[in-house]
């Protein structure tokens, strides 16, 4: 899980709460992503950041937001519109595009499991 | 569109057996394939990448990865299963479409078991 470190591993939410997740890395990689992971489900896309100051939806994103202010940091917010939120959170980042594509493997963080009492 | 499969929710295997765990993509152009490995209530480890040469590549704790294009297929393999190896395997092949991003798609994942 090395340079990526995810807060709070545990984290219960009541209905109608917003709550943020918090994700950082010191690996000095510009893009940074969040993924949902559920039973038998694999791996979602939530968002994703390539650069500070812009970041993009994945495949589900409704109920979530995100912001990239520092290179170092990606939190990202479970609101009360997301209907279901109850999920192991996953962040990553990687390094830029190398020649060949190389060095894009996905560095992840240790997760976050977020449960809705 | 893309996508990646892993046909089986769960491999058994015996210690010291050989083992596969499957992976079958569809992508549009050359494939960039992975395997991660999780253990319980932890994150994602990489293992080992495909991006271009030798079919056969090698990665961490003696794992490797056949890349057989004909097949399109990825399979995960190991001489000898270790107990120590019981977790969550997942395959993923990078996006090729939406410009250049390091965007991952990923398997439903297979659980390794392996019975001592």
């Amino acid at each position: 899980d090395g340079g990526i470190t995810q807060s709070p591993k545990y984290l219960f939410r009541k209905e109608g709460q917003n709550v943020t997740l918090s994700c950082e890395q010191n690996l000095n990689h510009d893009a940074m992503y969040w993924y949902r992971q559920d039973p038998g489900q694999g791996l979602r896309l939530i968002y994703y950041s390539q650069i500070v100051n812009d970041f993009q939806k994945g495949d589900i994103a409704e109920g979530y937001s995100v912001s990239r202010e520092k290179k170092e940091s990606f939190p990202l917010t479970v609101t009360s519109a997301q209907k279901n939120p109850t999920a192991f959170y996953l962040c990553a980042s990687s390094p830029p595009l190398g020649p060949w594509g190389t060095n894009n493997e996905q560095f992840f963080g240790p997760g976050t499991r977020l449960t809705v009492l | 569109a893309q996508s990646v499969a892993q046909p089986e929710d769960q491999v058994n295997v015996a210690e010291g057996n050989p083992l596969t765990v499957k992976c079958t993509y569809s992508v549009s152009g050359n494939p960039y394939l992975f395997w991660y490995v999780q253990y319980p209530n932890r994150g994602l480890q990489f293992l080992l990448k495909y991006i271009t040469g030798d079919n056969l590549v090698k990665g961490s704790y003696g794992f490797e990865a056949e890349f057989n294009k004909s097949q399109t297929s990825f399979h995960l393999k190991k001489p000898s299963a270790l107990v120590s190896d019981s977790a969550l395997y997942f395959c993923a092949v990078r996006q090729t479409y939406g410009g250049a991003t390091n965007k991952l798609i990923f398997g439903t994942g297979t659980l390794l078991a392996v019975q001592p």
